[in-house]
């Protein structure tokens, strides 16, 4: 059973470029969850995503940023017009369906971006 | 009340010893406290979690001690090998409702060969 991927694993883009991060959820997973990790810190919860709905974005920044997980394909995390401090690691976790006395998240090995 | 404060920053534990990392929190609708362990450009890594219905769960060297009424919880690392430097953060959530994470801001260990 494949674990969740993501990729690119490194993406560098200039400021004012836009950025595209894809996730998919490790197989029979239906719910997907974007975090960020600024160098030297913790993560950080952006977005909670079930298939075709955003069930809780209270940690995305409300400008530029935006998430899906449409029916088919994986999960995507855009950033519009990116800027230096968007540097850092982007992770994405899936876990199970409903059903779910634990909650359980399996993440992925991460994309790293760089705005120069 | 979201926050989830973690402790020690760094750790330095020589090959053989206990490695023990704290967190507390102050949320008490949180019912569920996993660990992760990361490695240097990897993806964290679920180790063990706990549910505040038992003090303590333990699979293999590593235990995690549940203190509810404190709100604090710990992570010990019996035996610890110099395979085990990484960085360990705890985490919180509900398992109602978001199910987002609450991350502590991690400890760095390092186990001395």
């Amino acid at each position: 059973n494949a674990g969740v991927m993501q990729n690119p694993r490194h993406l560098v883009r200039r400021r004012g470029q836009e950025a595209r991060l894809r996730c998919s959820p490790m197989k029979g997973h239906s719910h997907v969850y974007w975090y960020r990790q600024l160098p030297e810190e913790g993560l950080k919860f952006m977005v909670y995503l079930q298939k075709e709905n955003i069930i809780d974005e209270s940690g995305m920044p409300k400008e530029r940023f935006s998430a899906e997980f449409p029916k088919e394909g994986p999960s995507i995390l855009r950033i519009q017009q990116v800027v230096r401090g968007d540097s850092a690691a982007y992770f994405c976790a899936s876990s199970p369906p409903v059903a779910r006395p634990l909650n359980e998240q399996f993440f992925g090995p991460g994309t790293r971006l760089t705005v120069l | 009340q979201q926050q989830v404060k973690q402790s020690p920053q760094s750790l330095i534990v020589q090959k053989g010893g206990i490695s023990i990392i704290n967190c507390a929190y102050e949320n008490t609708a949180f019912d569920y406290f996993p660990w992760y362990q990361q490695f240097p450009g990897k993806g964290p890594a679920l180790l063990i979690a706990i549910r505040p219905d038992v003090s303590e769960k333990k699979e293999g060297r590593f235990t995690i001690s549940f203190n509810k009424s404190a709100k604090q919880f710990s992570l010990h690392i019996m035996d610890s090998q110099p395979g085990d430097s990484a960085t360990y953060f705890c985490a919180a959530s509900m398992t109602s409702g978001t199910y987002k994470y609450i991350f502590g801001t991690g400890t760095r260990l390092k186990v001395l060969a």
